[in-house]
């Protein structure tokens, strides 16, 4: 099973704030990198899909980084919104790009 | 435009029962699905993945069993609930390519009593 780990599992952000978390997975035998967001009573929705190592990928005010190499993704979001909370997902991907694991996430709160 | 649909969105079972959800996805052909399950304070754990018709990929040992029977559709099952089973099962699609990303039903909600 790939081990997948996202850090910090939560945090608190004041309303205005930029943030910013960790994904770190094995590097080895490397296909692309998922990003979700999950918001409370709804289901996971694709933020970013990323493949190539140091490819950045942008949505509004949130964007990622990609390292290969060194096996980890940053998300950053920027003035952090109320409804910029949820729980955000990262999944690596295995076996030709079909199977996804997911890591543990990181709970954002946005507090006004 | 392609759509998913899992049912049912809740279900309340005894122990020993048996369970079937079942999803089917609408306007593509041949994709990868997919079922997680989010149990109480855990993430979203990978329990079967299928790339065609039965072929399925069992990812945890467990109480659990999946079948694809048609190409779009994609069913859960047990022979009989245990306490443990009780979750949050999603269900998801995914074209067979890499950079394709995952598309989720509603979710079932199963508890397990």
């Amino acid at each position: 099973i790939l081990n997948v780990e996202q850090s910090p599992q939560s945090l608190h952000v004041q309303e205005g704030d930029s943030t910013n978390f960790t994904c770190s997975f094995p590097s080895s035998n490397f296909y692309a990198l998922h990003w979700y967001r999950w918001e409370t009573a709804k289901s996971p929705e694709a933020l970013f899909v990323m493949t190539l190592n140091g490819d950045e990928k942008k949505k509004g005010r949130i964007s990622a980084t990609l390292n290969t190499k060194e096996g980890y993704s940053y998300l950053y979001i920027k003035g952090s919104q109320p409804e910029d909370s949820a729980t955000y997902l990262c999944a690596p991907s295995e076996a030709a790009g079909n199977k996804l694991t997911f890591g543990g996430g990181t709970r954002v709160l946005v507090k006004p | 435009s392609q759509t998913i649909h899992q049912w049912p969105a809740t279900l309340v079972q005894p122990v020993g029962s048996p369970l079937s959800l079942e999803c089917t996805v609408e306007g593509t052909s041949n994709p990868n699905l997919y079922w997680y399950r989010q149990a109480a304070g855990r993430g979203l754990q990978l329990l079967f993945y299928s790339v065609g018709i039965g072929q399925i990929s069992s990812e945890v040992p467990q109480n659990l069993s999946a079948s694809r029977p048609q190409d779009r559709q994609f069913i859960l099952s047990s022979k009989k609930l245990l306490l443990s089973d009780s979750g949050f099962y999603l269900c998801a699609w995914k074209l067979e390519v890499v950079n394709s990303p995952l598309h989720f039903g509603n979710g079932t909600r199963l508890t397990v009593t």
